[in-house]
């Protein structure tokens, strides 16, 4: 059965330094998502993509946040320079169409010093 | 403001007695409803969706436009249903973003 794949699923790194997250999703999905989720949150959409374009990013912090999904397949999350608040886990998740149902990728768990 | 509040954050039921997980939402238009689920070691997985009107694991759950809930029923609890849930909701079009509430862990005792 096909899955959305994440790398890395563990990341520790010190604050003011660069991270970068990968996620692969369901072949054929168009629509790709970030979210993050702080312990005893539920997920927060960080970024959506319909193929290559952003479609929504208005709680994405640009300041030090940039999600590409260059060829509309696989996507990165950079995090550059990374602070405390930045821990937590950052999960994507793909749709066949927008607002079609969501499946879930691992999700990295992401630890800054 | 959109929002979805789950008030309790651990829920804890004998094996066999009823379920009920509380979701309470706040969104100015007609939203559509979810219940995700989150079983130890597992992805985050949708369990349902209101328009679906679908009974799955035994588990149902009526929008209540009225009082603004989306409560989520079982009348029997299994040990297996012990997880993780959380309500969420999306407006109608198909550029709505999901919301998710802080979630309500489930435990089932035997």
């Amino acid at each position: 059965e096909a899955e959305v794949a994440q790398s890395p699923r563990y990341k520790i790194t010190e604050k003011s330094q660069a991270v970068a997250f990968w996620c692969d999703p369901i072949s054929g999905h168009a629509t790709l998502y970030w979210y993050r989720q702080i312990l005893g949150q539920g997920p927060e959409l960080l970024v959506q993509f319909q193929d290559e374009s952003v479609v929504d990013d208005s709680q994405l912090p640009k300041d030090r946040f940039s999600a590409e999904r260059l060829k509309g397949v696989d996507s990165t999350l950079k995090i550059q320079p990374a602070e405390l608040g930045d821990s937590a886990m950052y999960l994507c998740a793909s749709s066949l169409v927008l607002a079609g149902e969501q499946y879930f990728g691992p999700g990295t768990r992401l630890t800054v010093t | 403001a959109q929002r979805v509040t789950q008030p309790e954050k651990l829920l804890s039921v004998f094996k066999g007695a009823p379920v009920e997980l509380k979701c309470n939402y706040s969104y100015s238009g007609s939203p559509e409803l979810f219940w995700y689920v989150q079983y130890s070691r597992q992805r985050l997985q949708l369990l349902l969706r209101h328009i679906s009107r679908e009974s799955i694991k035994g588990f149902t759950a009526d929008l209540n436009k009225g009082e603004t809930s989306f409560h989520l029923k079982k009348p029997f609890a299994q040990e297996e249903d012990s997880a993780m849930y959380y309500c969420a909701l999306s407006g109608r079009s198909s550029a709505s973003k999901i919301i998710f509430g802080s979630g309500t862990r489930l435990s089932i005792r035997p």
